[in-house]
């Protein structure tokens, strides 16, 4: 069965500053997606990227990129200029190709400090 | 702004009852899903559909039900609720025709508490 983990319950960041959020999963296959949710506070949660494993280039997204290393099956969050509207619980996730199940990791909450 | 919207926002209710909580989305996805959040920690799968008439449980056993009569509704039922189900409930939709790796939208979530 396939996990995903996130070691860091919580996090915090200077506004305008750098921070990365650490994911790892484990499954057996060679063809999958990943995942960044972001969850704010007693509102909706929305996505923030997706990588797909076949793909090498890491994916980007205005102020969020990844670091994909499919080897070490870790995908972590890269949030530059980190803004206040940034603080909310985010969530790596795991679906196997042609799946439809996603498997979530724990969470980190992160923290913007002005 | 939402496309899929969960009623109630917030419920509080006592041992016994029968409770049915509300998810509608009006994309026209195929698939629909229930997860269940307790504050702060990861989500678990309780229930999922793939469309009108197909329904699966999840990952996390659970005692509720649920329905898919129609593509935009897919509600959830607890017979019988009990502290044990105070929880957050979060639906789901994701639309397979954007592709295998189409995320999932997410309603805001119904926060349910049994005393």
């Amino acid at each position: 069965a396939q996990t995903v983990t996130q070691s860091q319950p919580e996090m915090s960041v200077q506004e305008a500053e750098t921070v990365t959020l650490s994911c790892t999963y484990d499954t057996s296959e060679s063809d999958y997606y990943l995942f960044w949710y972001k969850q704010p506070p007693s509102r909706q949660m929305i996505l923030v990227i997706r990588q797909e494993a076949y793909k090498q280039q890491n994916a980007t997204e205005n102020r969020f990129s990844v670091n994909f290393q499919k080897a070490a099956k870790s995908f972590s969050l890269k949030i530059s200029d980190s803004q206040l509207g940034d603080a909310a619980m985010y969530f790596c996730a795991y679906r196997q190709a042609g799946g439809s199940r996603l498997t979530f990791g724990e969470g980190t909450q992160l923290t913007v400090n002005p | 702004e939402a496309d899929i919207y969960q009623t109630p926002r917030y419920l509080v209710i006592g041992t016994g009852k029968k409770i049915t909580l509300e998810c509608s989305q009006t994309m026209g996805h195929d698939k629909m899903y229930w997860y269940q959040q307790d504050p702060g920690m990861e989500l678990h799968l309780i229930h999922y559909s793939y469309g009108v008439n197909s329904t699966e449980k999840g990952d996390l056993s659970s005692e509720s039900t649920v329905s898919r009569i129609r593509t935009e509704h897919f509600p959830l039922t607890l017979e019988s609720a009990r502290p044990s189900h105070t929880s957050q409930y979060l639906c789901a939709s994701s639309d397979s025709r954007t592709g295998i790796n189409s995320p999932l939208h997410f309603g805001n979530g119904t926060r349910l508490t049994v005393t």
